[in-house]
């Protein structure tokens, strides 16, 4: 059964930082890999989504990578600002077309 | 362009009661999705639907059950609502063309009911 991870649970940083979240998953036949944005008493913001056949993805400061050999992708967020601020899920869509999730990293960006 | 939105955003119910949520998007999406979010975990499938007519059950599918009766809609009801059942729901739709699978799926804000 597929699991998906993320470490850490929270992260609190100051503003300017780089800053990497993790995401680890235990079956690697998935078909793409996403990263969502939840915000206090919102529903989710797709970020990026990383097919199955590629190793990256990019928007604007964010970089997401995925290996699926070893079963990890990173969320690499450049020059954290305020409104960074955010629960970031990841999520992998698995054999049967279902996305898994994690529990989520809950980021504070501190001004 | 409203996207999925979701009614009612809060409801509190006594154990026993039953109830229906409605999602609706207006993107001519055809898969929608119900998800339950609760603490610590991770969202999880309740029932899905590929299309208007069709519903298929997710990674927890029992106490609730589903209507798509047209494309635009998708109902999640509670037949005799539980304290278990207390959770943030999410309505969630996506298009399958043109890049099939990889197409993000497009969320609500989320219903949060309390059964009490």
């Amino acid at each position: 059964k597929q699991e998906v991870t993320q470490i850490p649970a929270a992260l609190s940083v100051p503003e300017g930082e780089n800053l990497v979240l993790n995401c680890s998953f235990t079956d690697s036949a998935i078909y793409n890999l996403q990263w969502f944005r939840q915000d206090p008493g919102k529903g989710l913001t797709s970020l990026l989504l990383i097919q199955s056949s590629q190793r990256e993805q990019t928007s604007g400061r964010l970089n997401a990578s995925l290996d699926k050999s070893s079963g990890r992708s990173t969320l690499y967020i450049a020059a954290s600002q305020p409104g960074d601020s955010a629960t970031y899920l990841c999520a992998v869509m698995d054999s049967n077309y279902q996305l898994i999730w994690g529990a989520g990293t809950k980021l504070i960006i501190k001004p | 362009n409203a996207g999925v939105t979701q009614t009612p955003k809060f409801r509190v119910l006594k154990t026993g009661q039953s109830m229906t949520l409605l999602c609706a998007q207006d993107m001519n999406h055809e898969y929608m999705y119900w998800y339950r979010q609760d603490p610590g975990m991770g969202l999880r499938l309740i029932h899905y639907s590929v299309g208007e007519g069709t519903t298929a059950k997710g990674e927890v599918p029992d106490g609730y059950n589903v209507s798509r009766l047209k494309k635009q809609n998708f109902l999640l009801g509670l037949e005799s609502a539980a304290p278990s059942q207390t959770s943030v729901y999410f309505c969630a739709s996506r298009l399958t063309w043109p890049r099939g699978s990889n197409q993000p799926q497009h969320f609500g804000d989320g219903t949060r009911l309390s059964i009490l």
